[in-house]
């Protein structure tokens, strides 16, 4: 079975902090991708990257920036300087195997809020 | 522009009722998927569709049904089975690409 955990349910910091959110991965397949999202209040699922098991190396874009580590089955996801429009819910996901339907599991979320 | 629609995007259901929820995309993807959000519990997969004619049940698939008529068009109805509707539904749709469209969501009350 796939089972994605994000443990953290909420976090909070002031404005300009560096926030890092946990991400841990449960898969038997040895081909597998990884994924974030973000949901902003409206609600629709915003894609913020995708990793597949075989390229751990780490992305940076812009403030964001991702550390894939199979060795601990982690994929955290870090915001530098984070601004009041981070504010929203972060979801990471898994998708296992180059067959089958596709299916994404989903962690529980962790709810970010950016304060001024 | 190619997306995902789902409408409607607030719904309230009394007691005893079947509602359905639509979701129409126009992206030829083949494959669409139902999922449930509540607080603190992330996106639960309802009901899922590889392919027209063709569905499975994902994790909490209890007193939701589907139909596949349409390639493009995959409406999910929560019956009267379904002992705790309210939630945030959301669909999605992929062509297997790896690249997932997310409709906007439709939120269910139960009044």
């Amino acid at each position: 079975a796939q089972k994605v955990t994000q443990a953290q349910t909420e976090i909070s910091v002031v404005e300009k902090e560096d926030v890092t959110l946990d991400c841990v991965y449960e898969t038997r397949d040895t081909t597998y991708y990884l994924f974030w999202y973000k949901q902003p209040p409206s609600g629709e699922l915003v894609f913020l990257i995708r990793r597949n098991s075989f390229d751990e190396q780490n992305e940076i874009s812009g403030r964001y920036s991702w550390n894939f580590q199979k060795s601990t089955s982690s994929f955290n996801f870090t915001i530098t300087a984070s601004q009041v429009v981070d504010s929203a819910v972060y979801f990471c996901a898994l998708r296992g195997g180059v067959r089958g339907a596709q299916k994404l599991v989903f962690g529980q979320g962790t709810r970010l809020t950016i304060n001024p | 522009d190619g997306g995902i629609t789902q409408s409607p995007k607030y719904l309230f259901r009394k007691e005893g009722q079947n509602v359905t929820l639509s979701c129409e995309q126009n992206l030829n993807h083949d494959a669409m998927y139902w999922y449930r959000q509540d607080p603190g519990q992330g996106l639960r997969l309802i009901y899922y569709s590889q392919i027209v004619n063709d569905f499975q049940k994902g994790d909490i698939a209890e007193g939701y049904s589907v139909s596949r008529e349409k390639k493009e068009s995959f409406p999910l109805t929560v019956t009267s089975a379904q002992k705790n509707p309210t939630a945030f539904y959301l669909c999605a749709s992929t062509s297997g690409s790896l690249g997932y469209t997310f409709g906007s969501g439709t939120r269910l009350t139960v009044v």
